[in-house]
């Protein structure tokens, strides 16, 4: 089966512009998972979908991320305007069921924000 | 609050045994997965620890002690392909997996 897959591998951007992150999950995962890497830090989660609903955002650092998941099925995450600090490696994931479910991570979008 | 330690780096010769430890302070407890990371690849599911005690895949060993907050990684016979990033996450009751800052393993010849 195809894996997670992220669109872009590396995106290099403009402080105050505006950049959209597309996850796919795997066919039939219903729940999809937003984490990032910034410099030097640990993996930390950013939210939750299962199907198109917002299951758990509490992760998300302010409202200039949005992510949607429309129709439920691939995720986009949009920084706008991005911040020298929104640097790091986003990184998306799925599973079949929520909890102590195994995640499948996709390989990561990597953002750079000069 | 939560946290996670494990070692930043280290170091191992090809075809030795290697221990890498996670300790852990979580606010509630679901799991603990160990996750392999290649440079610019995606984190791959290595193990899972629930219960108490010692989970074994092939060359790749995985203990937990939930009343001491402590969990371990054993890799065995290692190979040049092990060279890689080691994730310990938690798992906190919650849908969200807790991170530690992952451990760099180097595998000399």
């Amino acid at each position: 089966e195809a894996g997670v897959t992220q669109f872009p591998s590396h995106s290099v951007i403009e402080k105050g512009q505006t950049v959209t992150l597309r996850c796919d999950p795997i066919s039939g995962h219903d729940n999809l998972y937003w984490y990032r890497r910034v410099m030097g830090k640990e993996i930390k989660f950013l939210l939750h979908f299962v199907k198109e609903s917002k299951q758990d955002e509490s992760g998300m650092p302010n409202n200039r991320f949005l992510a949607e998941r429309t129709g439920g099925t691939y995720s986009t995450l949009k920084v706008q305007p991005a911040e020298l600090e929104d640097s790091g490696v986003y990184f998306c994931a799925s599973s079949q069921s929520p909890g102590a479910n195994v995640l499948t991570f996709g390989a990561g979008s990597r953002l750079t924000v000069l | 609050g939560q946290n996670i330690d494990q070692p930043t780096e280290m170091t191992a010769t090809e075809g030795a045994i290697v221990q890498i430890n996670c300790t852990y302070q979580t606010s509630g407890f679901n799991g603990l997965f160990w996750y392999q990371q290649h440079a610019g690849e995606a984190p791959t599911f290595l193990s899972y620890n629930v219960l108490d005690g010692l989970e074994e895949k092939g060359r790749f060993s995985s203990f937990l002690s939930r009343s001491k907050g402590y969990s371990y990684l054993l890799l065995k016979e290692l190979q040049m392909k092990d060279s890689a990033s080691y994730l310990c996450a938690v798992n906190n009751a919650g849908n969200m997996l807790t991170f530690g800052g992952g451990t760099r393993l180097m595998v000399k010849p």
